[in-house]
């Protein structure tokens, strides 16, 4: 039981690049969210979904985005990269409620854009 | 819109002090409240939660965290600190409109000096 896995550890890219984070859950919860953290900052949420086929923006969704196919998978696109976008992007899970309501975290992903 | 806040961005005690870490949120409604612990490069690891009941909840690691719903507040404490609990440490709380929404305060790096 893995619980939360990402993919890759580390990135750079250079301005304009694309890529795709990779998360994938296999612990059955229907929430995932994805967050990035800043230098000395704390998390900030970019984007959320609530099951398959549904999604939500978090509070810093402008250039990326996000689809959810299957319960296991939240991938996370970078379509054009730029420097603002260098973090270290944490996905995570939550069950719905009562002693399944915390989240999980997987072990990130920092990405450098240059 | 809702906010938490973690007033020390930096804490130096002593190994075997005591320790108290100050977390706020801004509505003191929500009943979903967390702490979460984070050493350099990895992920987040859950130290305890509250949901309901008994404010005074133990975690692990030997600590505990107090839930006062007058001073909308949910501190950190540890009788005696030792060495390997330098990392960062978060607060987050469930949203109080959509409690698979989480808020995190922006940390409290704790320095533990020999």
């Amino acid at each position: 039981n893995a619980g939360v896995t990402q993919t890759p550890k580390f990135r750079i890219l250079k301005i304009g690049q694309s890529m795709t984070l990779q998360c994938t859950q296999d612990m059955n919860h229907n929430y995932m969210y994805w967050y990035r953290q800043d230098p000395g900052m704390g998390l900030k949420l970019i984007y959320y979904s609530v099951g398959a086929g549904i999604t939500d923006k978090g509070e810093v969704p402008n250039g990326y985005n996000v689809s959810r196919s299957t319960t296991e998978d939240f991938p996370l696109r970078l379509e054009l990269a730029a420097p603002s976008q260098t973090s270290v992007y944490f996905c995570a899970i939550s069950g719905s409620g009562g002693a399944d309501y915390e989240q999980y975290f997987g072990p990130g992903t920092r990405l450098t854009v240059t | 819109a809702q906010s938490v806040t973690q007033p020390d961005i930096h804490i130096t005690v002593s190994e075997g002090a005591s320790l108290e870490l100050r977390c706020n949120d801004s509505y003191g409604a929500t009943p979903y409240l967390f702490w979460y612990v984070q050493s350099p490069g990895q992920g987040l690891q859950l130290l305890l939660k509250y949901f309901s009941g008994d404010t005074l909840v133990q975690g692990i690691k030997g600590f505990e965290a107090e839930f006062k719903r007058s001073q909308s507040s949910f501190n950190l404490r540890k009788p005696s600190v030792h060495w390997s609990d330098a990392a960062e440490y978060f607060c987050a709380v469930g949203a109080t409109y959509n409690f698979n929404k989480f808020y995190f305060g922006s940390g409290t790096k704790l320095n533990v000096k020999p």
